[in-house]
């Protein structure tokens, strides 16, 4: 059974910075074999794809919205992946979830299999 | 992007009763659409890939198919545990968007 588990989030004021974590374990799952996704949902909303990172952290994709703001990064040594929140709007108030993508050693399908209970990110003053 | 929409936005239910719930996507896709069902103040969960595989220990009662842009998901004998939000999510495209979700709630 993979276990995905999300942390650091917390309250932050507009324009500020946080970094959330996600880690896996269990099962046979191979993080380093698999691409990982960040998707967030408002309160009280549906969900929106916030970004994605390589099996091998060689590539990354984001939403617009989070453009040139959020940077992914990944562990593959402690099976983590990480992302940096920067520039933080009221608008990015969300739960944030880690998931894991379908897709084995080869770039993402962005299919999401695994997924962790996510972390709230409230940003206010 | 492709926009994703779903109805109904909300479905009241018996245990029992057979429940549809369609997906339809802006514009022509293959079969790379999802379904995922979440709970309140909980994860979602990952129900059926690729328009009609049930992912593992998820219970036969559900199903998913397609006709054109339109996708259903059906859950037959409505189940006390199904109450939940559904969404579906297209990932043929990048970007990956999901519907809206429908609410799956008790009559």
């Amino acid at each position: 059974q993979v276990q995905v588990v999300e942390s650091g989030g917390g309250v932050v004021q507009p324009g500020g910075s946080l970094r959330l974590s996600c880690v896996t374990s269990g099962g046979s799952f191979a993080f380093s074999s698999h691409a990982m996704h960040w998707v967030r949902q408002a309160p009280g909303k549906g969900l929106e794809w916030v970004t994605t990172i390589w099996h091998d952290g060689s590539d990354q994709r984001f939403a617009d919205s989070v453009k040139g703001r959020f940077t992914i990064t990944r562990d593959n040594s402690k099976n983590t992946v990480y992302l940096q929140l920067t520039s933080l709007r009221a608008d990015d108030t969300a739960v944030y979830y880690c998931a894991t993508d379908w897709q084995h050693q080869a770039a993402p399908i962005y299919y999401l299999n695994y997924w962790g209970q996510g972390t709230l990110v409230t940003v206010s003053s | 992007d492709i926009q994703m929409t779903q109805s109904p936005s909300s479905v009241s239910a018996s245990v029992g009763d057979r429940v549809t719930i369609t997906c339809r996507a802006s514009q022509g896709m293959n079969s790379w659409l999802a379904w995922y069902q979440q709970k309140p103040a909980r994860a979602p969960k990952s129900l059926i890939y690729d328009t009609s595989k049930l992912e593992s220990g998820v219970p036969s009662r559900f199903s998913g198919s397609a006709s054109g842009t339109n996708f259903t998901l059906t859950i037959t004998s409505l189940q006390p545990e199904d109450f939940a939000t559904y969404y579906c999510q297209q990932y043929y495209r990048f970007p990956p968007t999901f519907g809206p979700g429908t609410k799956v709630d008790i009559k």
